[in-house]
């Protein structure tokens, strides 16, 4: 099965401009998330999507936006960079919804993810 | 926010050694997972233990859970140097989803040949 793919690898925007990034989850799974890492915050949880629907939202301010499509690929928007945008973003996806607490414990498959440098 | 910290946050030591990283967190969990993430790239999954779960073993790997100190260990023997990598413990809430995982702040560890 191929992993999850995150495009593009490498990004410099400049200060303003707005940003997408996108992700390919593994085969069958319909479960998305993103999550942003820099040196001074570590890694945080942006958002979650499942059927296109986002479920959960971590504190990153409006600017941070996304969606999910029909076949569960899924991306993230970042309007008016800002210096502080710089980070990896990384895109995770899992195989089956929370519906039962069982189902819950369940591993997160990362992407490579973007390297997004603001100018 | 991040859950809680990791000690140490480096770790340096030869290669066939063993390395023990610790994981403090501050809410109650419904599990803990361990990931690993070589240099700025993605993280991989090592392994998962359940609130109701006090060790696990994967190969090399041992992890433990005390969830009245809110801590956990991750111990790897016989360490590789190809085991050199950032090592990041995630906890999920009971009433969280599986797929919010809350980082801390990793440790660094290096393994020398």
């Amino acid at each position: 099965k191929a992993g999850v793919t995150q495009t593009p690898r490498y990004l410099i925007k400049t200060r303003g401009q707005q940003v997408t990034l996108s992700c390919s989850p593994i085969s069958g799974h319909r479960s998305v998330s993103w999550y942003q890492q820099t040196p001074g915050q570590g890694l945080q949880f942006l958002f979650e999507y499942f059927s296109e629907t986002q479920r959960n939202k971590g504190n990153f301010p409006g600017r941070f936006s996304g969606r999910q499509f029909s076949n569960s690929r899924s991306e993230m928007n970042v309007s008016t960079l800002e210096l502080g945008d710089s980070a990896l973003y990384l895109c995770a996806s899992s195989p089956v919804p929370g519906q039962g607490i069982g189902l819950w414990w369940t591993e997160a498959f990362f992407g490579q993810g973007t390297r997004l440098t603001v100018v | 926010s991040q859950q809680g910290e990791e000690d140490p946050q480096a770790l340096s030591i030869q290669e066939g050694e063993n390395a023990t990283m610790n994981c403090s967190y501050k809410t109650s969990i419904n599990n803990l997972q361990w990931y690993r993430q070589n240099s700025g790239r993605g993280l991989v999954h090592l392994i998962l233990i359940r609130s109701n779960e006090r060790e696990k073993h994967s190969g090399r790997l041992r992890v433990t859970l005390d969830t009245s100190k809110k801590s956990s260990s991750l111990l790897i023997t016989a360490s590789r140097a190809a085991d050199t990598a950032s090592y990041f413990c995630a906890t999920v809430s009971p009433s969280g989803s599986a797929r919010q995982l809350t980082f801390g702040s990793g440790t660094q560890l290096t393994v020398l040949p």
